[in-house]
C-alpha cells in the first residue's frame, strides 16, 4: 500500500526565513509520480511540481526549490526567502501509473509566514 | 476562464436527503478524478473516470455514493441518504491525456464542493 507521511502539521515562520517541508513516501512500485501541491485559504489545490522515480535531479523554480532523494524515500520543498503569501497548506502526493494515476495524499503541512 | 469548476460550491443538506454535484473538466482533458477531504487531512481518492469510462472505485465509495460521465465530459456525484460523516469537501480533479514523462498525470482541481450534513 502506498503511504505519504508529513510529520511536520505546522510550521511558523517570519518573513524571509528560509522554510523547508518534508515529505516521506511508501510504495512498492519502481515508477510512481511525487507531487507538491498548495491550498491557499480560498481552498484551490494548487499544482506546483510533479517529479518521476526516475529522475533524481534537484529542481529550482524562483523561490522554490525541490529534493528528491529516493534512498531515503524522501521528497522535501524548500521555499527560500518566504512571504506572507507563501502562507497555506502543502501537500506531498504519491501517483501510482500504473493504477489510474490516483494521488495518495499526506495529511498536509500548513506553513504561516508572518511579516 | 477554462479551469476545472465545481457546482455547487457550497450545500447544506439534512441528514437523510439526497445531494448531487456536479464537475466539469478543462475541456481537452479525458480523465476526471474525485477525492473527499475532511478537516485537517489531505485529499482521499474517490474514484476516477477515462471518457466515460468509471475505471476504479475506492472502498470509501460506499453503495450510497455513485458517479457518473455519461458523456465523457461533466461529471456528476450523487450521495443518497446523506449521513453526518459525509460532511467534507468533494474535490473533481482531471488530467490531460497527452502522455509523456507523466504528465499525463498531473491533475487540476476544481473549487471544490463543501457538503454540511446537519
Amino acid at each position: 500500500a502506498q503511504k505519504v507521511t508529513q510529520a511536520q502539521t505546522e510550521i511558523s515562520v517570519v518573513e524571509k526565513e528560509d522554510v523547508t517541508l518534508d515529505c516521506v513516501y511508501e510504495t512498492r512500485d519502481t515508477t510512481y509520480y511525487l507531487f507538491w501541491y498548495k491550498q491557499p485559504p480560498s481552498g484551490e489545490l494548487v499544482f506546483l511540481i510533479r517529479r518521476n522515480s526516475f529522475d533524481e535531479q534537484n529542481e529550482i523554480s524562483g523561490r522554490y526549490s525541490w529534493n528528491f532523494q529516493k534512498s531515503t524515500s524522501s521528497f522535501n520543498f524548500t521555499i527560500t526567502a518566504s512571504q506572507v503569501v507563501d502562507s497555506a497548506v502543502y501537500f506531498c502526493a504519491l501517483s501510482e501509473p500504473f493504477k489510474a494515476g490516483k494521488s495518495t495524499f499526506g495529511d498536509g503541512t500548513t506553513l504561516t509566514v508572518k511579516p | 476562464d477554462t479551469g476545472v469548476s465545481q457546482n455547487p460550491r457550497h450545500k447544506i443538506t439534512k441528514r437523510g436527503q439526497n445531494v448531487t454535484f456536479r464537475c466539469d473538466p478543462i475541456s481537452e482533458h479525458n480523465r476526471l478524478y474525485w477525492y473527499r477531504q475532511t478537516l485537517g487531512q489531505g485529499p482521499e481518492f474517490l474514484t476516477y473516470f477515462q471518457n466515460e469510462a468509471q475505471l476504479e472505485k475506492s472502498r470509501l465509495l460506499s453503495d450510497r455514493f455513485s458517479a457518473e460521465r455519461p458523456k465523457g465530459s461533466f461529471s456528476t456525484l450523487e450521495i443518497q441518504r446523506t449521513e453526518q460523516g459525509d460532511s467534507a469537501m468533494y474535490l473533481c480533479a482531471s488530467s490531460s491525456p497527452i502522455p509523456g514523462q507523466g504528465a499525463e498525470y498531473e491533475q487540476y482541481f476544481g473549487p471544490g464542493t463543501r457538503l454540511t450534513v446537519t
